[in-house]
């Protein structure tokens, strides 16, 4: 199976602050990745997906980029409602696998 | 409108069954793939099952143990769990395919537990 490892595990930002995770894929996988967020006791929301097209809906402050191994989800501006945690998904094969998640805390 | 709408959770002994149930609706269920996701308390996202017209995968830690179905005159998915242990506790979400998971459901909670 395909191993996704995320970094870092948590950050601590500020509202307007740029941040930026990232998706390690132990073998290529193209541009087959999404991420997704998810807030306190809510259902995973896809904000990307082929690595860099946006979600309809999603704001233009998120982003992201990378193909093969490497990925970069990028929100421009952090906001107050961007408080989550994010999780990429590789669907280049089953088993699809996830990473283990990117909490982004208020400093 | 896509509606995902899970139900069939609840507390169940080691050893149990249980079957997951996903009412589809707003969109051609039969022309999508879907999946079965679940999130144990405090944890990650882990990826359960998919099925589609042609295939079906499972993750390693519910192989032989869970299956996966589908009814495309009722627009409904299912998971049937067997042989249930603690590990299996989690919210189970339901999310439909699109390569990428673009809808989820609002998840069911399982506990396994004595």
């Amino acid at each position: 199976a395909i191993q996704m490892t995320q970094s870092p595990s948590s950050l601590s930002a500020s509202v307007g602050d740029r941040v930026t995770i990232t998706c390690r894929a132990s073998q290529g996988i193209r541009n087959d990745l999404g991420w997704y967020q998810q807030k306190p006791g809510k259902v995973p929301k896809l904000l990307i997906y082929a690595a860099s097209s946006l979600q309809s809906g999603v704001p233009s402050r998120f982003s992201g980029s990378g193909s093969g191994t490497d990925f970069t989800l990028s929100i421009s501006s952090l906001q107050p409602e961007d408080f989550a945690t994010y999780y990429c998904l590789q669907d280049y094969n089953y088993p699809r696998t996830f990473g283990q998640g990117t909490k982004v805390e208020i400093k | 409108e896509v509606q995902l709408v899970e139900s069939g959770g609840g507390l169940v002994k080691p050893g149990g069954s249980l079957r997951l149930s996903c009412a589809a609706s707003g969109f051609t269920f039969s022309s999508y793939s879907m999946n079965w996701v679940r999130q144990a308390p405090g944890k990650g996202l882990e990826w359960v099952s998919s099925i589609s017209s042609s295939y079906i995968y499972y993750a390693d830690s519910v192989k032989g143990r869970f299956t996966i179905s589908r009814d495309t005159a009722k627009n409904s998915l299912y998971l049937q769990m067997n042989s249930l242990r603690a590990e299996d506790t989690a919210v189970y979400y339901c999310a439909r395919e699109m390569s990428y998971l673009d809808y989820w459901g609002q998840g069911t909670l399982v506990t396994v537990s004595s």
